[in-house]
């Protein structure tokens, strides 16, 4: 069965210090993307960035970056120099690009990221 | 362009009510899903529609339905509502389904049946 674990149900990190989410993957699929999505407080769900699984770079967007290892079944999320503004929920998705539910998303059940001033 | 929107916001229910939230997208996209997030879970996928007229079920769909009679409005139906259909539900569409890199989320509708 295909699924998403995120071991980190909370973490701290300091201002101005990067931080690490881990996300492992199961799947049999060779083809497959990678998400991360952000939801803060507010509540809604914040596109971050995205992996293919015949990426053979990394993925980056601005301060993310995701660290993808596919013989490992990893992508962890990487944020650099975290500010205040990155205290939220942090999810790891998995979409199957064959069969499934025509590209829909599983998610893990998320990481807590706090930031301390 | 406003993306994708969701009424109502909030709403209260009396058990074995029924309601429905509307889902609606301005970016032409064919697909659209309904996901449901309970506390401490990620989202979990209710039905989905690869375009107008088309529906399917998702990992949790009993005790809802859903139309897409237009292209651009996702409809989720709780005929009879129970205590354990609380939860923040999420609409998404995307252009392409499995090729597309993003799915965008409208804001979440948060419901209570009590």
């Amino acid at each position: 069965a295909q699924k998403i674990t995120q071991t980190q149900p909370g973490m701290f990190v300091q201002e101005k210090e990067a931080v690490t989410l881990d996300c492992t993957y199961d799947t049999s699929d060779q083809s497959y993307g990678l998400f991360w999505y952000k939801q803060p407080s507010s509540g809604e769900m914040i596109f971050l960035i995205y992996q293919g699984s015949y990426d053979e770079q990394n993925a980056t967007e601005g301060r993310y970056s995701l660290n993808f290892q596919k013989a490992r079944k990893s992508a962890n999320l990487v944020i650099s120099a975290s500010q205040l503004g990155d205290s939220a929920m942090y999810f790891c998705a998995m979409r199957l690009n064959y069969g499934g539910s025509q590209g829909n998303l599983i998610f893990g059940k998320g990481t807590k990221l706090s930031v301390k001033p | 362009n406003a993306g994708v929107t969701q009424t109502p916001k909030f709403r209260v229910l009396k058990t074995g009510q029924s309601m429905t939230l509307l889902c609606a997208q301005d970016m032409n996209h064919e697909y659209m899903y309904w996901y449901r997030q309970d506390p401490g879970m990620g989202l979990r996928l209710i039905h989905y529609s690869v375009g107008e007229g088309t529906t399917a079920k998702g990992e949790v769909p009993d005790g809802y339905n859903v139309s897409r009679l237009k292209k651009q409005n996702f409809l989720l139906g709780l005929e009879s509502a129970a205590p354990s259909q609380t939860s923040v539900y999420f609409c998404a569409s995307s252009y392409e389904g499995v090729y597309s890199y993003e799915q965008y989320f409208g804001p979440g509708t948060r419901l209570t049946v009590t």
